[in-house]
């Protein structure tokens, strides 16, 4: 199975700050990445595909970059909205697999 | 819009079947092509247990689960459903349905019903 990473498992941040996410594929995944909003007792909220396609709807502060093993999700400005655990999944090849989550919370 | 609800039991005991259902309202389960099932265990992270094409009735499964794993569908009653045979506490999981694209993300979930394994 392909392995992803997140990190880091938490961030501390304030409204306003930039925020950036990384995510690791234990081999090349070309840019089959997709991103996911979770809050809690929530649906978890589709957000980016192949790696930097924004879902329609998304706030355009929300920005996914990388490909091969390295990824990045990117909130511009953090907004007061986007507190959450954000995921990353790969859809290159089955099982299909997620990173452990990295919550964004309040400073 | 499309909306996704599981339900099911909220408490098993070990070496029991899980049954849960995915209840699609909105839209035809037969809109879309791919349906899914997810979980994720107290403290841990999502793992995807398996999918199912409506129109077929193909269904693939996580080999770490195909062996205890069964995923239909329920066109009649716009749903699909998930069996999971001889649980032991380690299935103790959120569980979620989601919506797959033919790509295999997932555009749509539901909010996920908690199943816990306890004699």
């Amino acid at each position: 199975d392909i392995q992803m990473t997140q990190s880091p498992s938490t961030v501390s941040a304030s409204v306003g700050d930039r925020v950036t996410i990384t995510c690791r594929a234990s081999q090349s995944i070309s840019s089959w990445l997709a991103w996911y909003q979770h809050k809690p007792g929530k649906a978890p909220n589709f957000l980016v595909y192949r790696a930097s396609s924004l879902q329609s709807g998304v706030p355009s502060r929300f920005s996914g970059s990388g490909s091969g093993t390295e990824f990045t999700l990117t909130i511009s400005s953090l907004q007061p909205d986007d507190f959450a655990t954000y995921y990353c999944q790969q859809y290159a090849t089955s099982p299909w697999t997620f990173g452990q989550g990295t919550k964004v919370e309040i400073k | 819009q499309v909306q996704l609800q599981e339900s099911g039991p909220g408490l098993l005991k070990p070496s029991g079947t899980l049954s849960l259902t995915c209840a699609v309202s909105g839209d035809s389960i037969s809109s879309s092509t791919l349906w899914s099932w997810v979980r994720q265990p107290p403290g841990k992270g999502l793992e995807w247990i398996g999918e199912i094409y409506q129109s077929s009735g193909s269904t693939y499964y996580n080999p770490s689960l195909e062996s205890r794993v069964t995923i239909s569908v329920d066109k009649s009653r716009n749903q699909f459903s998930l069996k999971l045979t001889s649980v032991t506490a380690a299935d103790t999981a959120v569980y979620y349905c989601a919506r797959a694209t033919l790509a295999r993300y997932f555009d749509l979930w539901g909010r996920g019903t908690l199943v816990t394994v306890s004699s």
